[in-house]
C-alpha cells in the first residue's frame, strides 16, 4: 500500500540546535516533494520544493534533501529558534501537481 | 488582501443538515482543491478542480459535492451531515497545473456536527 510517514509525531529540541525531520514514502514515485509549515489554527504554508533530480535544496536556515533510492526526504532547520515551533508537513506529487498527498506531520517544539 | 479566503471559519450544525463552505482565490490560479484535516491532523485531499473541471475526486461520500461557478471559486456542499464529517476543511489553489506548483491554503473552516 502507499504510505507517507513522518518519523515522529513530535520533536523537542533546544534553541540553537539543528532540527532534522524525516519523511519516508512507499509505493510512490513522486516527481517532486514539498515541505509545509502549519501553525495551530492556520492553513499550511509552503516552505520548499525539491525535484527528483535534485539532491539538496536550501533556503536561509532551511535545507531539504531528497533520496529517491531510499524514498526519503530530510528537512533540516539550523540554528533553530522558538519561533520555528510548528507542525511541519511533507507532501508528495502524485498526479502532475494536481494531487499532493501529505504526511501526518511532525510537531516541532524549540525550547529557549 | 487574503490570497485564498474561505467562509465561514467556524460552522456548528446538527446531524442531517445541509451546509456549504465557500472558497475564493484572487491569485489567478487555474487549480483549486479541497482538503480535509481530521482530529489527528492528517490532511487528506478530497477534490481537485482545474479550469472548472473536476480532476481528482478522492473517495469521499457523494454527500460532498464541489461546485465551481468560475475559476476563482470552489465551494463545498455537504448534504445530510454526519458526526464523522466534523473536521477542518481547507481550500487551496495552485498556479502550475503541470506540476511543482506550491499550494496556497486558506485559513480553514472548522465544521462541528452535533
Amino acid at each position: 500500500s502507499q504510505k507517507i510517514e513522518q518519523n515522529s509525531e513530535a520533536l523537542n529540541i533546544q534553541e540553537g540546535k539543528t532540527a532534522t525531520l524525516t519523511c519516508n514514502y512507499t509505493n510512490y514515485s513522486p516527481a517532486y516533494l514539498q515541505w509545509y509549515r502549519q501553525d495551530p489554527g492556520r492553513g499550511p504554508v509552503f516552505l520548499l520544493l525539491i525535484r527528483e533530480n535534485e539532491k539538496e535544496k536550501r533556503k536561509e536556515r532551511l535545507k531539504v534533501t531528497f533520496d529517491t533510492t531510499l524514498k526519503q526526504s530530510l528537512f533540516h532547520i539550523t540554528a533553530s529558534q522558538p519561533a520555528d515551533s510548528a507542525t511541519y508537513l511533507c507532501a508528495l506529487d502524485i498526479h502532475l501537481g494536481n494531487d499532493m498527498r501529505f504526511g501526518a506531520g511532525t510537531r516541532l517544539t524549540v525550547k529557549p | 488582501d487574503t490570497a485564498v479566503s474561505q467562509t465561514p471559519k467556524y460552522l456548528v450544525t446538527q446531524m442531517g443538515n445541509d451546509k456549504s463552505i465557500k472558497c475564493e482565490q484572487n491569485l489567478g490560479h487555474d487549480t483549486m482543491y479541497w482538503y480535509k484535516q481530521d482530529s489527528k491532523k492528517f490532511l487528506k485531499i478530497m477534490f481537485s478542480y482545474n479550469n472548472k473541471e473536476l480532476i481528482i475526486n478522492e473517495t469521499v461520500p457523494n454527500r460532498f459535492s464541489p461546485k465551481s461557478p468560475d475559476k476563482a471559486h470552489l465551494n463545498l456542499h455537504i448534504n445530510s451531515l454526519e458526526l464523522g464529517d466534523s473536521a477542518v476543511y481547507f481550500c487551496a489553489s495552485s498556479q502550475d497545473t503541470t506540476g511543482s506548483g506550491e499550494l496556497f491554503f486558506g485559513e480553514g473552516s472548522r465544521l462541528t456536527v452535533l
